[in-house]
């Protein structure tokens, strides 16, 4: 069974770093991409970046260029994303989410989601 | 940026009957197009790939239609629990994914 638990959300101030991890288990974590998807509370979702295989291709949604970072550990079976200069609108529920393959850009398998909360 | 609009925003239907969502894309993403159901308190859950190809393990009563720029999700026969929000999404564009706003579907 594919298990994706995220970890290391919480209350931030505006303009500190966060930085998530999604354990993932069940499957061979080095066949697929992978993806942060967030969801402010009471709002739509949102896809945030990406990683493919070998972390050879990496993407990200504008709102989060230049501020965020993915990255992963084929040897942990681990996905992060690094998040710097957070601001109140970063606020979310986030979302690990497992590719159909190598960068196919749907989502099979998700995690239950941390939440990140950016306030002062 | 590929603009996804999902319409309506909250469609009311009896249990039973079908339900017909919408979704456009504000350029052509050929087929590259998914729809998920979301649950409340729950993480999405993938119904539907390829615009028209079920996930595994979804019912036949969900269907999906459409390419190009109109897309379609089609539920016949409405159980209880399909009564959620649904998502479609467009991966033609990389990186650069992106969701529809969502449709609640209601009980009349």
């Amino acid at each position: 069974e594919v298990q994706l638990v995220e970890s290391g959300g919480g209350l931030v101030q505006p303009g500190r770093s966060l930085r998530l991890s999604c354990a993932a288990s069940g499957f061979t974590f080095e066949d697929y991409a992978m993806h942060w998807v967030r969801q402010a509370p009471g709002k739509g979702l949102e896809w945030v970046s990406g990683i493919n295989w070998n972390s050879g291709s990496t993407g990200y949604a504008d709102s989060v260029k230049g501020r965020f970072t993915i990255s992963r550990d084929n040897a942990k079976n681990s996905l992060y994303l690094q998040m710097n200069s957070l601001r109140p609108e970063d606020t979310a529920f986030y979302y690990c989410a497992k590719d159909m393959s190598s960068l196919s850009g749907y989502f099979i398998d998700w995690g239950q989601g941390t939440l990140v909360t950016v306030s002062s | 940026e590929i603009v996804m609009t999902q319409s309506p925003a909250t469609l009311s239907v009896s249990p039973g009957e079908r339900a017909t969502l919408s979704c456009r894309a504000s350029q052509s993403v050929s087929s590259n197009l998914a729809w998920y159901q979301q649950k409340p308190g729950q993480a999405p859950r993938l119904l539907i790939y390829g615009a028209s190809t079920r996930a595994t393990g979804i019912p036949a009563r969900f269907s999906g239609s459409g390419s190009g720029t109109e897309f379609t999700l089609t539920i016949s026969s409405l159980q209880s629990e399909d009564f959620v929000v649904y998502y479609c999404q467009q991966y033609y564009n990389w990186p650069g994914y992106t969701f529809g706003q969502g449709t609640k579907l209601e009980i009349k």
